[in-house]
């Protein structure tokens, strides 16, 4: 079973920043927080991930908490090409690395 | 990256045969995944290869289900006796062996079973 908790749903207008919850309370130590998307008709494509400090790239940034039992996935000015839907996943990011995906947050964004 | 290629994308069959998927992976990845996702569901893991070796498999993954990757290279996912219930989107994914090495996925075959 998926390890997360996240919105079923959120909105966002175009432009504005996205903040994506998620909540990981029984998280341990050695595993790590990872986000993908996955757009319509579309295999779920790899967007960050992190342990214990924030993370940005040129897609968006991971805000890990302190107690590390929550993140936020920030995409810092949200497109149409957006909307899709999100998922968190956390896994230990040793020799395996098959992530058990729950239902995710579906993200639309709007004009 | 060439990136994960799957064949078909669509594919619709009769209850009780038998289909084939393929699985044409990224080529210096030696971690290749299969999983299966129905409608507003999260894709679920089936089984996973190190080059040609199936090292996991989901309970998921019945009796009618078997994968191969004969040359660790690309992998076919193939069902027999289909059900109804086995319609879905199959994903393969691939990555390299590394830890915290990311998947990269393909856009999956859409399988719908009459």
């Amino acid at each position: 079973d998926a390890k997360t908790t996240q919105p079923t749903s959120m909105d966002c207008a175009e432009g504005r920043a996205a903040n994506l919850p998620c909540n990981h309370s029984t998280i341990s130590g050695n595993e790590y927080v990872y986000w993908y998307r996955q757009i319509h008709s579309q295999g779920p494509q790899y967007i960050i991930h992190g342990l214990k400090n924030n993370e940005t790239n040129e897609m968006a940034s991971l805000i890990i908490t302190e107690d590390r039992k929550s993140s936020t996935l920030i995409l810092p000015h949200a497109t149409l090409r957006d909307t899709a839907v999100y998922y968190c996943i956390v896994n230990y990011g040793g020799s395996q690395g098959n992530l058990i995906f729950g239902k995710g947050t579906k993200l639309s964004v709007k004009p | 990256d060439t990136g994960v290629s799957q064949d078909p994308r669509h594919k619709i069959t009769k209850r009780g045969q038998n289909v084939t998927f393929r699985c044409d992976p990224i080529s210096e990845h030696n971690r290749l995944y299969w999983y299966r996702q129905t409608l507003g569901q999260g894709p679920e893991f089936l089984t996973y290869f190190q080059n040609e070796a199936q090292l996991e498999k989901s309970r998921l993954l019945s009796d009618r289900f078997s994968a191969e990757r004969p040359k660790g290279s690309f992998s076919t996912l193939e069902i027999q006796r289909t059900e109804q219930g086995d319609s879905a989107m199959y994903l393969c994914a691939s990555r390299r062996q590394s830890p915290n090495e990311k998947l990269f996925f393909g856009s999956g075959t859409q399988l719908s079973v009459l």
